[in-house]
């Protein structure tokens, strides 16, 4: 079936750091890849989205590229603050029977330190 | 326009018992979900409902039921509460077609002792 796989954290970075959150799947077809955030006591918050190859999804500084061709869409943002400490989860779409689901990963904890 | 909301926040049961977990929404969306996350897991599909009169089993199914009440509204039933139900519960609504974005709630923090 349809997964994803994201890379374990803890992350932990400076303020004004580059930031990388690695996320592949498996699936058939061409899903929809989204990645969502999660403050603090809070519920999820998409933070980006891509529905086909080639396509990048981008929101707060923060960007992912849909590749096709390395079945990836890592998350990135080129200098991350306090304020973005939080959970990151790769998500994707997952159609069967005319119903739509989303299978996600297992999450990225982000500590961003001043 | 308040998303979606859920209702207990907290709860703490002891084993065997029960209760419901309430869940509404008031952006006209046809699917609702409800996931459990539990920590290093990620969040896992417990029961989906596509459009009002429909559910459907998940991932982790077992010792629970849904009921899609409307259109707004989806309850999660725990008829016989085990400690292995500890983990914090969401619910979500999505609108078809748009791109299967979906909308979570706050949570409810459930406790099994």
């Amino acid at each position: 079936g349809n997964s994803v796989t994201q890379m374990e954290g803890p992350v932990t970075l400076s303020e004004e750091a580059f930031l990388t959150i690695n996320c592949t799947y498996t699936a058939t077809g061409y899903p929809s890849l989204f990645w969502y955030v999660q403050y603090p006591g809070e519920g999820l918050q998409l933070l980006l989205k891509a529905t086909k190859a080639d396509d990048k999804g981008s929101n707060k500084g923060f960007e992912a590229t849909y590749r096709k061709e390395t079945t990836s869409f890592h998350l990135e943002k080129g200098s991350v603050q306090v304020s973005d400490s939080a959970v990151y989860f790769c998500a994707l779409s997952d159609i069967k029977g005319g119903s739509e689901k989303l299978v996600f990963g297992k999450g990225t904890k982000l500590t961003v330190n001043p | 326009n308040a998303g979606v909301t859920q209702t207990p926040k907290f709860q703490v049961l002891k084993t065997g018992q029960s209760m419901t977990l309430q869940c509404a929404q008031d952006m006209n969306h046809n699917s609702m979900y409800w996931y459990r996350q539990d920590p290093g897991m990620g969040l896992r599909l417990i029961y989906y409902s596509a459009s009002e009169g429909t559910t459907d089993k998940g991932e982790v199914p077992n010792g629970y039921n849904v009921s899609r009440l409307n259109k707004r509204e989806f309850s999660l039933r725990l008829e016989s509460a085990a400690p292995s139900q500890t983990s914090v519960y969401f619910c979500a609504s999505s609108a078809r077609p748009q791109g299967y974005e979906q909308y979570f709630g706050p949570g409810t923090r459930l406790t099994v002792t």
